[in-house]
């Protein structure tokens, strides 16, 4: 089946510090992959994506590329702000696939000291 | 903003009521997707409509339904609520049916069961 795991969170950096958040996933075929950002009290926005291995996403000084070898869609960036903290979700898309849905990780809480 | 609408953005029933939920697409968009997530859980997907027909179904029992209307709107119908169903219910319009295309949520509808 489809299906994605995110590193646990929470997370919590000092404004300025490096962010991974690890996205493994196994997914039949060649998914197209997401990360989509959830700030609070709010829906999801579409952060970034990659339909192809090797793409890389990025968006908002965010970037994931899309590692078909190890099944891995990890978000990063170079110096988080406080308007980063909120839950990011990694999630997939199955190629080929007709009517199946994204599949969401759990969800990774991010939050941004000064 | 997405362009994606809904209402109401909150809403408290008891147990055995029904509710509707509303969703209106992004412009040009022709396809809804609904989703429900949990607290602390990534969504999960209830069902889509591409052009007024069911197009794809999640895990859900049928007294969960939907209807899209010729504009594209639609809603989720949720008969004989359990408290389990409460949960931020998302909206997400696309374009086409394949569930390959990328998805635009909305602001999500929080619903409690008492």
């Amino acid at each position: 089946g489809n299906s994605v795991t995110q590193m646990e969170g929470p997370v919590t950096l000092s404004e300025e510090a490096f962010l991974t958040i690890n996205c493994t996933y196994t997914a039949t075929g060649y998914p197209s992959l997401f990360w989509y950002v959830q700030y609070p009290g709010e829906g999801l926005q579409l952060l970034l994506k990659a339909t192809k291995a090797d793409d890389k996403g990025s968006n908002k000084g965010f970037e994931a590329t899309y590692r078909k070898e190890t099944t891995s869609f990890h978000l990063e960036k170079g110096s988080v702000q406080v308007s980063d903290s909120a839950v990011y979700f990694c999630a997939l898309s199955p190629r080929n696939s007709g009517n199946t849905p994204l599949v969401f990780g759990k969800g990774t809480r991010l939050s941004v000291i000064a | 903003e997405t362009g994606v609408t809904q209402s109401p953005t909150h809403l408290i029933k008891t147990r055995g009521q029904q509710v509707t939920l509303r969703c209106s697409s992004q412009s040009g968009h022709n396809t809804v997707s609904w989703y429900q997530q949990a607290l602390g859980q990534g969504p999960q997907f209830i069902f889509q409509y591409y052009r007024e027909e069911e197009n794809g179904r999640g895990n859900f029992p049928p007294r969960f339904s939907g209807l899209q209307f010729p504009n594209y709107s639609s809603e989720l119908n949720v008969n004989a609520l359990e408290l389990d169903d409460s949960a931020l219910y998302l909206c997400a319009s696309s374009l086409e049916g394949t569930l390959k295309e990328t998805q635009y949520f909305g602001p999500g509808t929080r619903l409690l069961v008492l």
